[in-house]
Formats: structure tokens, sequence, C-alpha cells
């Protein structure tokens, strides 16, 4: 079945450090790819999405860009600040399904 | 936009107390609906999803069921806790028939069973 797989946490920057969360996935199809966060004690928003291959969504100056031929969908942030500290979702929807396979979570904090 | 309401936020119960949390949802007609379970340090687990009233998919099978009386109103139930029920409960819905409609979650319940 469909499954994502995401870089395990937790991780820990600087402010202003460079940001990469790793999301790998596994479809039959042709999935759509999702970026969620979480901030604490919330439930989860969407941060960004690509509906195909070579799309790149992008948010509050997060990227990710849907890369089929390594099955990759990774996060990519510059310039991290405090208030991106939160847990991050990788989640993937297959065109003949209804559900969202999440990947476990990478928990991020930024230190001042 | 669509809008979740979920209550209650924080809820404890005793081993082998019945179980009741809502999810309503507005903005939307016919919405895909879901109830996801977070346990503490973990992923996501989709327990239920309905696209439709009467139209309700188990995941995990387990003492929780679901139903949908409403249109837009999703409710998770079971009649005795467990220990392991504990974790955080998300609702969440999508457009209806749209396979790539992004979720939309509501803020969660927080559930310790004792």
């Amino acid at each position: 079945g469909d499954s994502v797989t995401q870089m395990e946490g937790p991780v820990t920057l600087s402010e202003e450090a460079f940001l990469t969360i790793n999301c790998t996935y596994t479809a039959t199809g042709y999935p759509s790819l999702f970026w969620y966060v979480q901030y604490p004690g919330e439930g989860l928003q969407l941060l960004l999405k690509a509906t195909k291959a070579d799309d790149k969504g992008s948010n509050k100056g997060f990227e990710a860009t849907y890369r089929k031929e390594t099955t990759s969908f990774h996060l990519e942030k510059g310039s991290v600040q405090v208030s991106d500290s939160a847990v991050y979702f990788c989640a993937l929807s297959d065109r003949n399904d209804y559900k969202l396979s999440f990947g476990a979570g990478t928990t991020v904090t930024v230190r001042a | 936009s669509q809008t979740i309401h979920q209550w209650p936020a924080t809820l404890v119960q005793p081993v082998g107390s019945p179980l009741s949390l809502e999810c309503t949802v507005e903005g939307t007609s016919n919405p895909n609906l879901y109830w996801y379970r977070q346990a503490a340090g973990r992923g996501l687990q989709l327990l239920f999803y309905s696209i439709g009233i009467d139209q309700i998919s188990s995941e995990v099978p387990q003492n929780l069921s679901a139903s949908r009386p409403q249109d837009r109103q999703f409710i998770l139930s079971s009649k005795k806790l467990l220990l392991s029920d504990s974790g955080f409960y998300l609702c969440a819905c999508s457009g209806a028939g749209r396979y790539n409609s992004p979720l939309h979650f509501g803020n969660g319940t927080r559930l310790t069973v004792t």
C-alpha cells in the first residue's frame, strides 16, 4: 500500500539556519503530496502541496518539489525562525482513495 | 472556508468508562470526514473515514466506533475505554469526491484514560 517515510527527529537548529526534512514515498499511482505543520497543542495545518511531478509547493518561506524520479518531497527553508518550531508531517493521497497517508512526523526546535 | 468544531478540548476518563467525541463542520456540504489519533511522540493513525452518511470505513479494528448522524457531524465513541486509548484525537474534513483535496483539521481533543 501507499506509505510515507520521513526523516526522524528531533531536529534542533539555531535561528537563521537552513532546514531540510527528507520525505520519500511509495505509491502505486500518481499521488498528491502534502506537508502539514502542527504547532504545540493544536491540530494540523496545511503548509504546502504539490499535485504532479516537478510541481513546487511553497508557503511561509518553505518549499518542496515533487520528484517522481526519486519519489521524494523534501521540505526546505533557507532561514528558520523560533516561530517555526513545530512538528512537520509529510503526507500523500492516492487518486483512487480518499485517505491521506502520513509520515511519522519530525519535531523541529529552533533556538534563538 | 471550512471550519471544524471539535469538543471537548481535554478529557480525563477512567478505564472502562464510555466515550463520545463530537465534531461538526461548517462552510461545506457533503464533506469527507476523518478521525485520526496521535499517540504521544508518534505519528497520525487513521481510525475512521466517511465519504457520506452511512458510509463509514474503519481502518483499525479496536474498541472504538464512529457514526455520522448528519452530513456535517462525525462522532467517535467507545463503550469501554482502555488505557491504550489515551492520545490526541483529531477530526478532519476534505472536499467531497476530491482525492487531492487537502485535509482541514480541528484543534483536537486530548484524552487521558486513567
